[in-house]
């Protein structure tokens, strides 16, 4: 079955410094979403990326999506101390509903 | 535009009891999913509703768990029965259409403990 898988699982960086996030998938998708996690909280809609597309950006955040190689990158540039959380990507196959998570990478920006 | 509202926030059940999740979509939404996280895992599909219509219960267990999305009011995820491995987070999501084309809009959850 189709599972995202994010890598690296734990990341600390010092704030200013970039973060790099990758996500691999098995299946042909519709589109790619990343999402973000604070501890014990719920879940914040980052970006959407469709499969037709190679690259976004929002803010701070760029996301590349290389769909021949099943993977998609999240890059949090200028990192801040508030990035501290965990981040998932979540993949919705071609033709269906479903969106299948990865089990995150969690993210620490020391101040 | 309020969001996806999940409600109770927190929810304390003993064993055996049932436990009811409320989630109301996104104004305009009328596709809702319903995933669990146990602790320090990611999200992991339950179920998908249209408005009274189960579409998906693949990742539902096949006992003691139910959901519905009725015509008027919010999507309700039962849970009957529980024990202490139903303690998780609960997530509810919703979108605007179910070909995965649009953003999947997420609540804060209900964090459900079973003593």
């Amino acid at each position: 079955s189709q599972q995202g898988e994010e890598d690296p699982q734990a990341l600390s960086i010092q704030e200013g410094e970039n973060a790099t996030m990758n996500c691999s998938y098995k299946t042909s998708i519709n589109n790619l979403q990343w999402y973000r996690q604070n501890s014990g909280r719920g879940l914040v809609h980052l970006i959407l990326i469709r499969s037709n597309e190679r690259e976004k950006h929002s803010g701070r955040l760029r996301v590349t999506l290389d769909t021949s190689k099943k993977s998609s990158s999240l890059l949090i540039t200028a990192s801040r101390a508030a990035d501290t959380a965990s981040y998932f990507c979540a993949t919705a196959s071609s033709g269906t509903y479903k969106y299948i998570f990865g089990t995150g990478t969690r993210l620490k920006v020391l101040a | 535009n309020a969001g996806v509202m999940q409600n109770p926030r927190h929810l304390v059940r003993r064993r055996g009891q049932e436990a009811r999740l409320r989630c109301s979509p996104m104004k305009g939404h009328s596709h809702v999913y319903w995933y669990r996280q146990l602790p320090e895992e990611g999200l992991k599909f339950m179920v998908y509703l249209q408005k009274e219509n189960i579409i998906d219960e693949s990742g539902m267990p096949k006992e003691r768990f139910s959901a519905e999305f009725p015509k008027e009011g919010p999507s309700i995820l039962r849970i009957q029965q529980v024990v202490r491995g139903d303690s998780a987070a609960y997530f509810c999501a919703s979108s605007q259409t179910g070909d995965g084309g649009t953003e999947a809009f997420f609540g804060q959850g209900t964090r459900l403990t079973v003593v």
